[in-house]
C-alpha cells in the first residue's frame, strides 16, 4: 500500500466550478499535512499547510480528517489558472521531516 | 520569498558520461537539502536527503555510488549521476530547508533539471 493515495484524475471541469479532491494517508502518527502544487514540467510550490480544524485561502479550502487518515482540498469558483497537478504531501512520523508525496491528482480547467 | 536554483535546467547527454547537477539556497542558509527524481506522470521520490558537512543518507534502492552528493558549505548541494544511462532520463529536483523560515517545514524546491541520457 502507498504511503500517501491520491486519485489521479484527470479532472476536467468548466470554470467557475467547485472541485474537490482527497488524499489517504497509511501511518496514523503522520505529523504535518500540505498541498502542493505542480505545473507541467516545473517544480512544485507549496499551496497550503492542512491543519486538524481546517483552514481556508481565498477559493481554496483543506481539511484533515486524522481519525480516517484522510486529507481534502476544495477549490472553489475555479479559473482557468487553477489547471495543474495537485499533490497532497505528508511528512511520515519519524522520517526526519522529509516530505513524502502523493502521485498527484491532475485538474484541468476548461472555458 | 526564499529562493533555489538550480543548473544546469536541462542537459543532454551521451551514455556513459557523468553529470552533476547544483543546487543553491540563494537568499538563506539549509544545513539539509534533499534531492527527488520524478518520471513522467509519478511523483517525486526522495532519492537522498543531504547534510552540510556530512555523508548523504540515501533511501532504500537508490544507488550512492551512482548518485554522488556533496554538500561543501551552506548554501550548496551537488548531485553528480555518475556514467548515465537512459533509465537515468528523469526530472530532477532539489529542496532546501530554511532553518531560519517561522515554520521548521517550509522547504523550497529548486526549479528542477530535465536529464536526457540518449
Amino acid at each position: 500500500r502507498k504511503e500517501v493515495e491520491q486519485d489521479p484524475g484527470p479532472f476536467n471541469v468548466p470554470e467557475g466550478a467547485t472541485v474537490a479532491f482527497n488524499c489517504t494517508y497509511s501511518n496514523s502518527a503522520s505529523q504535518s499535512f500540505f498541498w502542493y502544487r505542480q505545473d507541467c514540467r516545473k517544480e512544485p510550490k507549496l499551496l497550503m499547510s492542512v491543519y486538524s480544524s481546517g483552514n481556508e485561502d481565498g477559493r481554496f479550502t483543506a481539511q484533515l480528517n486524522r481519525a480516517s487518515q484522510y486529507i481534502s482540498l476544495l477549490i472553489r469558483d475555479s479559473k482557468l489558472s487553477d489547471s495543474a497537478t495537485y499533490l497532497c504531501v505528508v511528512i511520515l512520523s519519524g522520517s526526519a521531516r522529509q516530505l513524502t508525496f502523493g502521485s498527484g491528482t491532475q485538474l484541468t480547467v476548461l472555458p | 520569498g526564499a529562493v533555489v536554483s538550480q543548473h544546469p535546467s536541462w542537459v543532454i547527454c551521451k551514455s556513459g558520461t557523468s553529470v552533476k547537477i547544483e543546487c543553491r539556497s540563494l537568499d538563506f542558509q539549509a544545513t539539509t537539502m534533499f534531492w527527488y527524481r520524478q518520471f513522467p506522470k509519478q511523483s517525486l521520490m526522495l532519492m537522498a536527503t543531504s547534510n552540510e558537512g556530512s555523508k548523504a543518507t540515501y533511501e532504500q534502492g537508490v544507488e550512492k555510488d551512482k548518485f554522488l552528493i556533496n554538500h561543501a558549505s551552506l548554501t550548496l548541494s551537488t548531485l553528480t549521476v555518475t556514467s548515465a544511462h537512459p533509465e537515468d532520463s528523469s526530472f530532477y529536483i532539489c529542496s532546501a530547508r530554511d532553518l531560519g523560515g517561522r515554520a521548521m517545514d517550509t522547504q523550497y524546491f529548486g526549479p528542477g533539471t530535465r536529464l536526457t541520457v540518449l
